[in-house]
């Protein structure tokens, strides 16, 4: 059973930037597992921000960029905001099964 | 504006069939090119990928839930649904339906407000 792994939470300052990471079980990640990222906040639906590694929707802020670091898929959030304190979410493609993180809190103070 | 809206039931006793159907807005299904999928989220699971359905009615499920979830589409309604049985408190969850690209399989753009199916007795 694929497990994908997530930071349970980190706290970054108004202005810093944060990277979030999602691993595999399974080995390494690359761009065959077309890693995404979503945002969920209480009461709404998750929103899409990455998909396909590092792809953009039109609506994701050009503060926050994917990408792989260190066999990992990471979502970079910078000159970060409060309204970015959320819950995040990243999924991985692997043999035929979306499998999504188990989420990362990040808070902002 | 494309929308997704889910109706069924939110309540549901142990043992029997869980029922949910996303009404689609704006786009016609039956235009090709889109996964049409149901996910759930619950805090003891996370974010679960339930299956898909695509415009000719081809199907994938999560390996997990394959044995108790059917997932139909009807073109001329506009909507698809989810039929998941022998339900057990486990399944309690707020269930999603969203759309995704066939060509960028997890581009999942637009997911419906979410329908809140509690299992019990």
């Amino acid at each position: 059973q694929t497990v994908v792994t997530q930071e349970p939470s980190v706290t970054v300052s108004p202005g810093g930037t944060v990277t979030l990471t999602c691993g595999s079980n399974t080995g390494l990640v690359t761009t065959a597992y077309y890693p995404a990222w979503f945002q969920l906040k209480p009461g709404q639906p998750p929103r899409a921000l990455i998909f396909g590694t590092n792809n953009k929707h039109s609506w994701t802020p050009a503060r926050f960029s994917g990408s792989l670091l260190g066999g990992k898929a990471a979502l970079t959030l910078s000159r970060v905001q409060s309204d970015d304190e959320a819950d995040y979410y990243c999924v991985l493609y692997y043999r035929r099964v979306f499998v999504f993180g188990s989420g990362t809190k990040v808070t902002v103070v | 504006q494309l929308q997704l809206q889910e109706s069924g039931s939110g309540l549901v006793k142990p043992s029997q069939t869980l029922s949910l159907t996303c009404t689609v807005s704006g786009d016609s299904i039956g235009s090709g090119g889109y996964s049409w999928n149901w996910i759930r989220q619950s805090p003891a699971m996370g974010l679960e990928w339930i299956g898909y359905i695509y415009h000719s009615g081809s199907v994938d499920y999560n390996p997990s839930l394959k044995s108790r979830a059917t997932i139909s589409i009807d073109t001329s309604k506009n909507e698809f649904s989810l039929e998941l049985n022998s339900v057990t408190a486990a399944d309690t969850a707020m269930y999603y339906c969203a759309r995704s690209l066939v060509v960028a399989t997890t581009f999942f753009d637009y997911w419906g407000q979410g329908a809140l199916v509690t299992v019990s007795s």
